[in-house]
């Protein structure tokens, strides 16, 4: 069975600033989907940005980007010109690909703070 | 273009009640996931349903936990017999198709059993 492991419980950035949110992850598959995503006070779960495994490139979008280690089984997110609506908990995810994959497998998240 | 829509967003009751959770999916989707999340947890997964059918319920607690997807409506999670135990938050997520990249989810129910 997969499983992911968030290290950082909990991180502390000052506005405008950049931060790096740890994942690693365990798997036997060489096709897989990682992703990110953001849960707010509101509690909506958000994607904030996915990466496919057979791609080399790390994925961007905007301020967030992704270091995707495939060899190392590691999947950080870097936020960039922290924002003080950045501040949530975030969880990253595996997901098996191909025919009957579905089940999406998180970690137990980090909660990130932006200090203005 | 509606999202994933749950109700009630917020539900509380007694041990031993029911509760009951609804989810519409997204417009064109028809194959739903229900998640929980624990407090101080991630979310894990408890069950995947397509129109009329349970496909995977391998995340199900054995009793008092069911779901079910009708032809017409709302998928329903429904839990009887309450304990506290049981308070969480609820996400459901619905796709086109099963193997879809991505999972779109709702804001979730928050469950207190007091």
């Amino acid at each position: 069975a997969q499983t992911v492991t968030q290290s950082q419980p909990e991180m502390s950035v000052q506005e405008a600033e950049t931060v790096t949110l740890s994942c690693t992850y365990d798997t036997s598959e060489s096709d897989y989907y990682l992703f990110w995503y953001k849960q707010p006070p509101s509690r909506q779960m958000i994607l904030v940005i996915r990466q496919e495994a057979y791609k080399q490139q790390n994925a961007t979008e905007n301020r967030f980007s992704v270091n995707f280690q495939k060899a190392a089984k590691s999947f950080s997110l870097k936020i960039s010109d922290s924002q003080l609506g950045d501040a949530a908990m975030y969880f990253c995810a595996y997901r098996s690909e191909g025919a009957g994959s579905y089940q999406l497998t998180f970690g137990k998240g980090t909660k990130l703070s932006v200090i203005p | 273009n509606a999202g994933v829509m749950q109700n009630p967003r917020h539900l509380v009751r007694r041990r031993g009640q029911e509760a009951r959770l609804r989810c519409s999916p997204m417009k064109g989707h028809s194959h739903v996931y229900w998640y929980r999340q624990l407090p101080e947890e991630g979310l894990k997964f408890m069950v995947y349903l397509q129109k009329e059918n349970i496909i995977d319920e391998s995340g199900m607690p054995k009793e008092r936990f069911s779901a079910e997807f009708p032809k017409e409506g709302p998928s329903i999670l429904r839990i009887q017999q309450v304990v506290r135990g049981d308070s969480a938050a609820y996400f459901c997520a619905s796709s086109p198709k099963m193997d879809s990249r991505e999972q779109y989810f709702g804001p979730g129910t928050r469950l207190t059993v007091t």
